[in-house]
C-alpha cells in the first residue's frame, strides 16, 4: 500500500526538542522530493521545509530556519524533522508530504506537536 | 513571497448546483519556458489530511470525480464543482509551487445550502 505514516509528535515544553519521523511505503522513496507542511488546528496550511531525493538540496520557511532540520534516510524509506528550540507558535499538526508531478500528491495523516509549559 | 488569496472565504450551495472558488496569486505562477501553471487545488475534510484534486492548475488527479475542474491564467484561477454532492462539503485550498516559500490560500469553506 502506498502510504506515509508520521510519528514522534507529542507535548514538549518551550525550548525543548522533538524528532518527527515519516515512514514511506509502496513507492520508490528515493526519487521524490519530500516536504513537511504544518497546520494549526482550525487554521490554514503552511509549508515548513523540503528536501530532494538524495538530500543534497534543502529549503526552509523563514519562521523555522535555524531551529528545524529536515533529513532523510533512503535506506530506511524515512523522512525526519528534528525540531529544536521549540516555541508555542510551533504548535500544529505536522504532515509529511510527497511532492509529485504538479502538486503535493500524497499526505500522511499528520502528527500533533504541542509546545506548552 | 507569493500571496495566494481565495474568494469567497465561505460558500453555501444547494445540492446539484454549481460551486465556484477563486484563487488569485500576487504574481504570475506561469512558467513561460514550459507553459505550465504552478498551481494545485486540495480538498480537506474534517479530521483528514488534504487531498489533491487538481494539479498543474487544470489536470484532475486520479480518482477525482469529473464534476471537479480547474482553470485559470497566470494569476487568476478557478476551481469549479459542476454539480455539488453532499460529500463535497469540505475546505478547499489553492497552492502555488512556482517559488519558495510554497504558499497556500487561506481556504474556502464549502457548505450545503
Amino acid at each position: 500500500e502506498v502510504q506515509l505514516v508520521e510519528s514522534g509528535g507529542g507535548l514538549v515544553q518551550p525550548g525543548g526538542s522533538l524528532r518527527l519521523s515519516c515512514a514511506a511505503s509502496g513507492f520508490t522513496f528515493s526519487v521524490y522530493w519530500m516536504l513537511w507542511v504544518r497546520q494549526v488546528p482550525g487554521k490554514g496550511l503552511v509549508w515548513v521545509s523540503r528536501i530532494n531525493g538524495d538530500g543534497s538540496s534543502i529549503s526552509y520557511a523563514d519562521s523555522v530556519k535555524g531551529r528545524l532540520t529536515i533529513s532523510r534516510d533512503n535506506a530506511k524509506n524515512t523522512l525526519y524533522l528534528q525540531m529544536n528550540s521549540l516555541r508555542a507558535e510551533d504548535t500544529a499538526v505536522y504532515y509529511c508530504v510527497r511532492s509529485g508531478d504538479g502538486a503535493f500528491d500524497m499526505w500522511g495523516q499528520g502528527t500533533m506537536v504541542t509546545v506548552s509549559s | 513571497d507569493i500571496v495566494m488569496t481565495q474568494s469567497p472565504d465561505s460558500l453555501a450551495v444547494s445540492l446539484g448546483e454549481r460551486a465556484t472558488i477563486n484563487c488569485k496569486s500576487s504574481q504570475s505562477i506561469l512558467n513561460s519556458s514550459n507553459n505550465k501553471k504552478y498551481l494545485a487545488w486540495y480538498q480537506q475534510k474534517p479530521g483528514q489530511p488534504p487531498k489533491v484534486l487538481i494539479f498543474w492548475a487544470a489536470s484532475r488527479a486520479s480518482g477525482v470525480p469529473d464534476r471537479f475542474s480547474g482553470s485559470g491564467s497566470g494569476t487568476d484561477f478557478t476551481l469549479t464543482i459542476s454539480s455539488l454532492q453532499a460529500e463535497d462539503v469540505a475546505i478547499y485550498y489553492c497552492q502555488q509551487f512556482y517559488s519558495l516559500p510554497y504558499t497556500f490560500g487561506q481556504g474556502t469553506k464549502l457548505e450545503i445550502k
